[in-house]
């Protein structure tokens, strides 16, 4: 029963550089999704898929990019990092492409720091 | 825009007490509204989720009920344990062009043997 796996856990990156935060569920769910959880402020998100092939962006989308080529994965870009980028990375999905009315179940989180 | 707020940010009470935790929403307009549990470190477990047509749901000694007219919704866990110790996040589905999960910033609660 994995759930939603998030890698790395930890990832510490100079300015400037890029990675791809990786995000997986076994579950067949059709909605997928990722925030950034910063002291103060809360989960926001940053951009959501409702199914493969289609992304859209959230309340937070700049200087992150996704894509989706399966149900299973759901990556997420940071094309140039900034020290602004650093927080807590958390995926989400849910069963149902018609995201509202269902549960969503979390992956345990990417800490990322950009110095 | 939809705005959550939680208070108050942390709350410490003796283990076997009931308590209650708020959350309150300034946009009625809502699809549901979802408790969850964070442990330090870790990632979000939803608990209870309440559709905008019901009053309440109950999950084990969790009871969550909503008012979405008044725009606030409660958590009460009785018989509280140490176990429960936790942030409680609570977020709510905005409607017709704002289908998006908006978070509070959570209660952090301590449970004192």
């Amino acid at each position: 029963n994995a759930g939603v796996t998030q890698t790395p856990k930890f990832q510490v990156l100079k300015t400037g550089q890029s990675m791809t935060l990786q995000c997986a569920q076994d579950m067949n769910h059709e909605y997928m999704s990722w925030y950034r959880q910063d002291p103060g402020m809360g989960l926001r998100l940053i951009h959501y898929s409702v199914g493969a092939g289609i992304t859209d962006q959230g309340e937070v989308p700049n200087g992150y990019n996704v894509s989706r080529s399966t149900t299973e994965d759901f990556p997420l870009r940071l094309l140039s990092a900034a020290p602004s980028q650093t927080s807590v990375y958390f995926c989400a999905s849910s069963y149902s492409s018609d995201r509202a009315g269902e549960k969503l179940f979390f992956g345990s989180g990417t800490q990322l720091s950009v110095l | 825009k939809q705005e959550v707020t939680q208070i108050p940010a942390a709350l410490s009470v003796p283990e076997g007490e009931n308590l209650v935790l708020n959350c309150s929403f300034t946009d009625s307009a809502i699809y549901n509204l979802q408790w969850f549990r964070q442990d330090p470190g870790k990632g979000l477990t939803s608990l209870l989720l309440i559709q905008s047509s019901q009053r309440e749901q109950t999950s084990g000694r969790l009871n969550a009920s909503l008012d979405k007219s008044s725009g606030r919704s409660t958590l009460y866990i009785a018989a509280s344990q140490p176990g429960d110790s936790a942030t409680y996040l609570c977020a709510v589905w905005g409607n017709f062009g704002n289908e998006k999960l908006t978070f509070g910033t959570g209660t952090r609660l301590t449970i004192i043997p």
